[in-house]
């Protein structure tokens, strides 16, 4: 069975410090996808990122950089200079290639980002 | 704005009643995705339809029920309503590729009373 795990329930820094989200995950298949979501107060889900697993470079997006190991199972996220408008609960998810892609989440990690 | 819209935002009803929850996709996106939000439970994939037909069940109840109709727009129906369904509901649509990802709607609030 596939299995998202998000270790940090809860991570509060300043504003301008860097953060890394963690994310770990299980599954028996050869081909799948990762996905990062995140959800700001007002609630909606996010798109963030898709990586697939045959494909292991590092990606970045302006102050986001994503860094994905298949040897240890993660998917990590780091905000570098966080802003408050960072501030949110952040989802790591997993699906299978083939067959139903439903999202399998982790149970989020909330990030308070401080002034 | 990820161009999928839900209604109602929240929704308040009474134990034992029944509600709908409607969802439509992005323009040209086949496949519907319903997914509960609970404190206790985290995100969790209910059902998944693809131009009509159901193709993926997850951890749904069988008080719950979900058809998409032939304009693609989908209903989550739910009934004898009890406290613990109290969540947040998504939804979310994808392209017809077998891989693409979803884009979720702004979630509909369900309280029960």
């Amino acid at each position: 069975a596939q299995k998202v795990t998000q270790a940090q329930t809860e991570i509060s820094v300043v504003e301008k410090e860097d953060v890394t989200l963690d994310c770990v995950y299980e599954t028996r298949d050869t081909t799948y996808y990762l996905f990062w979501y995140k959800q700001p107060p007002s609630g909606e889900l996010v798109f963030l990122i898709r990586r697939n697993s045959f494909d292991e470079q590092n990606e970045i997006s302006g102050r986001y950089s994503w860094n994905f190991q298949k040897s240890t199972s993660s998917f990590n996220f780091t905000i570098t200079a966080s802003q408050v408008v960072d501030s949110a609960v952040y989802f790591c998810a997993l699906s299978e290639a083939e067959g139903a892609q439903k999202l399998v989440f982790g149970q989020g990690t909330r990030l308070t980002i401080n002034p | 704005d990820s161009g999928v819209t839900q209604t109602p935002k929240h929704l308040i009803t009474a134990t034992g009643q029944r509600v709908t929850l409607r969802c439509s996709p992005r323009s040209g996106d086949l496949s519907v995705y319903w997914y509960q939000q609970s404190l206790d439970q985290g995100l969790q994939f209910l059902i998944q339809y693809y131009n009509g037909e159901e193709r993926a069940k997850g951890n749904i109840l069988e008080r719950f029920s979900a058809q998409q109709f032939p304009d693609l727009h989908s209903e989550l129906n739910l009934s004898s309503l009890e406290l613990g369904d109290s969540a947040l509901y998504f939804c979310a649509s994808s392209a017809p590729g077998s891989t693409d990802t979803q884009y979720f709607g702004p979630g509909t609030r369900l309280t029960v009373l």
